[in-house]
């Protein structure tokens, strides 16, 4: 079965230190990769998909096919990013399914 | 936020009873998905829709069932609702189509709780 594995519960870093949050996927193609935030009690926001290469609120996210990984990664952490980060993948089939992995937990310490 | 609504935003009821939650969107989206949020879980799928009355199951999917039988609405029903049904539910939409066609976007969420 495809599986996406995010191997942090709670990553905590202090304001201005590197945050990477990891993912691990296991589509054995091209999959869809997206990145998804959730402030406290809110609802899920997109942040970022592989797909635009884009980089939203200075997060930017590279997969590599190599290592099945498409960490989330952000130089210089703020304490506004405290929040649940999920990574997501395109199950591949035609109906858009997403599989999401646990979510792991930023806090941001000032 | 996409044009994605819920009702109710909470929801305390018994067990066993019946329960239904709505899903109201504005973009006319052809696919929608019910999700629940538990801790140490994340998002798993309950059911899904791929247009007017064509829906299947997810992950998830026992002990729930779903309706939609217009393109802006997606119903959740709870049969009998049960304790371990106690969780955040989330609604998602996506266009699926063309490039990028698995983004979807949700909704505020639904939080209920079964005593």
């Amino acid at each position: 079965a495809q599986r996406v594995t995010q191997p942090e519960k709670l990553l905590s870093v202090f304001k201005g230190a590197p945050v990477e949050l990891k993912c691990n996927y296991s589509y054995s193609g091209s999959p869809e990769l997206f990145w998804y935030v959730q402030y406290s009690r809110q609802r899920l926001q997109l942040l970022l998909r592989h797909i635009s290469r884009e980089s939203i609120k200075g997060f930017t996210a590279d997969l590599n096919k190599g290592e099945t990984s498409f960490h989330l990664k952000k130089p210089f952490a703020q304490e506004e990013d405290s929040a649940m980060y999920y990574c997501a993948q395109g199950d591949g089939g035609s109906q858009g399914n997403l599989i999401f992995g646990k979510g792991t937990k930023l806090s941001v310490k000032p | 936020d996409a044009g994605i609504t819920q009702s109710p935003r909470h929801k305390v009821t018994e067990t066993g009873t019946p329960v239904t939650l709505r899903c109201h969107q504005t973009e006319n989206h052809r696919y929608m998905y019910w999700y629940r949020q538990d801790p140490g879980h994340g998002l798993r799928l309950i059911h899904y829709s791929y247009g007017v009355k064509d829906t299947d199951k997810g992950e998830v999917s026992d002990g729930y069932s779903v309706s939609r039988s217009k393109t802006e609405d997606f119903l959740l029903t709870l049969e009998s609702a049960t304790s371990s049904q106690t969780s955040v539910y989330f609604c998602a939409i996506s266009e699926s189509e063309g490039i990028g066609r698995e983004t979807q976007y949700f909704g505020p969420g639904t939080r209920l709780l079964v005593l």
